[in-house]
């Protein structure tokens, strides 16, 4: 129950093309969903979160979209750029702020 | 890195030998937590802290011990390294339990030989 399912593993896209990334988890007792990007040899870097009140939350060109009954949440990146090319990572919390993390997805925007 | 540093950054050890990993903050954030990364696991929560000398076992805490006597510092030990103990280590802080936003550091790797 305490697991989080992300998938693609790895994904290709073209600049300007629109990556999508899914997770799902099990635990309705999660209610905050954030994303993290990371870099090669970098920690991760908080980008986005939603909590289950709302069903899409959109900053810059990074939008969350939330299905609170399938229990799934997906990573969108519109107008992808080469420097998003990064590890993406989902995760699930409770109240005791408890990250589970997704296995991430590595994501590649060729020029 | 939000105010976060790790040290050493690199370390190279043998099985058996202890092996102390500190993570320091200026944000003078209550909560701190430590993490292991390994290829196909994402992040797995190793330790946590939700205030001074005050600590609690993540998913993976087998092999592990941690100590909090400041508010900026907590110190992950591994007693005796084993080979499974290879990883790369991020340490992340959060103020508030109830906003969720953790800010990692940026890691160390850890090569247990």
């Amino acid at each position: 129950q305490q697991q989080v399912k992300q998938s693609p593993q790895s994904l290709i896209v073209q600049k300007g093309g629109i990556p999508i990334i899914n997770c799902a988890y099990e635990n309705t007792a999660f209610d905050y969903f954030p994303w993290y990007q990371q870099f090669p040899g970098k920690g991760p870097a908080l980008l986005i979160a939603i909590r289950p009140d709302v069903s899409e939350k959109k900053e810059g060109r990074f939008t969350i979209s939330f299905n609170k009954s399938a229990k799934q949440f997906s990573l969108h990146i519109m107008d992808s750029q080469p420097g998003d090319s990064a590890t993406y990572f989902c995760a699930a919390g409770g109240a005791t702020n408890k990250l589970i993390f997704g296995t991430g997805t590595l994501l590649a925007v060729q020029p | 890195d939000a105010g976060i540093t790790q040290s050493p950054r690199h370390k190279v050890t043998e099985t058996g030998t202890p092996v102390t990993l500190r993570c320091h903050q200026t944000e003078n954030h209550r909560y701190m937590y430590w993490y292991r990364q390994d290829p196909g696991h994402g992040l797995r929560l190793i330790h946590y802290s939700y205030g001074v000398k005050d600590t609690d076992k993540g998913e993976v805490s087998d092999g592990y011990s941690v100590s909090r006597s400041k508010t900026e510092d907590f110190l992950l030990t591994l007693e005796s390294a084993t080979s499974s103990q290879t990883s790369v280590y991020f340490c992340a802080i959060s103020e508030s339990i109830l906003e969720g936003e953790q800010y990692f550091g940026p890691g160390t790797r850890l090569t247990v030989t």
